[in-house]
């Protein structure tokens, strides 16, 4: 069955970085494109970054653009989203969640668990 | 960015109700609509794509209708697992947007 954990959240200073991960497993990874999609605490939906299944496109949501960047290695079924000068609004679960086809223009069919990412003094 | 809007914002309901929630796009975006449900803590399930066609292992009870710029959901016979905040999001342009939510609650 399809498994997606993800990993790397905790409590980090405002502009730090912090790297997660996110572990695929029960599919063919390198098949499908992957996003990256967060909530803020008592908050609504917000994608953040998605990557086409060769990772040759990318796209992020402008609140992160130029700060966050997404990439993919298949080698290790793994998705990952560096994230740099971190902001005390980008506090929030993060999901990685896999879209149902190679295209990014697909719907995400299934999510992880979520990391809890913590920015603060 | 295409804007979602979702009504009610909230809902009572009984056991053994049908209801309905209704997602409305800022444009069109012809049927490129999913339906997700979140419960307390938990991560989103997906439940509809492409505005009326059922993710696998859902039950029927979830149905979804639409296209353009405006869509439903409609749960038939409302269970006690049921009662969960339910969102839309639109993909087809990114970023992907999702609506602001419905919470489904117990009367």
């Amino acid at each position: 069955q399809v498994q997606l954990v993800e990993s790397g959240g905790g409590v980090v200073q405002p502009g730090r970085s912090l790297r997660l991960s996110c572990a695929a497993s029960g599919f063919t990874f390198s098949n499908f494109a992957m996003h990256w999609v967060r909530q803020a605490p008592g908050k609504g939906l917000e994608c953040v970054a998605v990557i086409s299944y060769a990772g040759s496109n990318k796209f992020y949501a402008d609140s992160v653009k130029g700060r966050f960047t997404i990439s993919r290695d298949s080698s290790k079924n793994t998705l990952f989203l560096q994230m740099n000068s971190l902001r005390a609004e980008d506090t929030a679960v993060y999901y990685c969640a896999r879209a149902g086809g190679s295209g990014v223009y697909s719907s995400l069919d299934h999510w992880g668990q979520g990391t809890l990412v913590s920015v603060s003094s | 960015d295409i804007q979602m809007t979702q009504s009610p914002s909230s809902l009572s309901a009984s056991v053994g109700d049908r209801v309905t929630i209704t997602c409305r796009a800022s444009q069109g975006i012809s049927n490129d609509l999913a339906w997700f449900q979140q419960k307390p803590g938990k991560a989103p399930k997906s439940l509809i794509y492409a505005a009326s066609n059922l993710q696998s292992g859902v039950p029927s009870k979830f149905s979804g209708s639409g296209s353009g710029t405006d869509f439903t959901l409609t749960i038939d016979s409302l269970q006690p697992e049921d009662f969960a905040t339910y969102y839309c999001q639109q993909y087809n342009s990114y970023p992907f947007t999702f609506g602001p939510g419905t919470k489904v609650n117990i009367k």
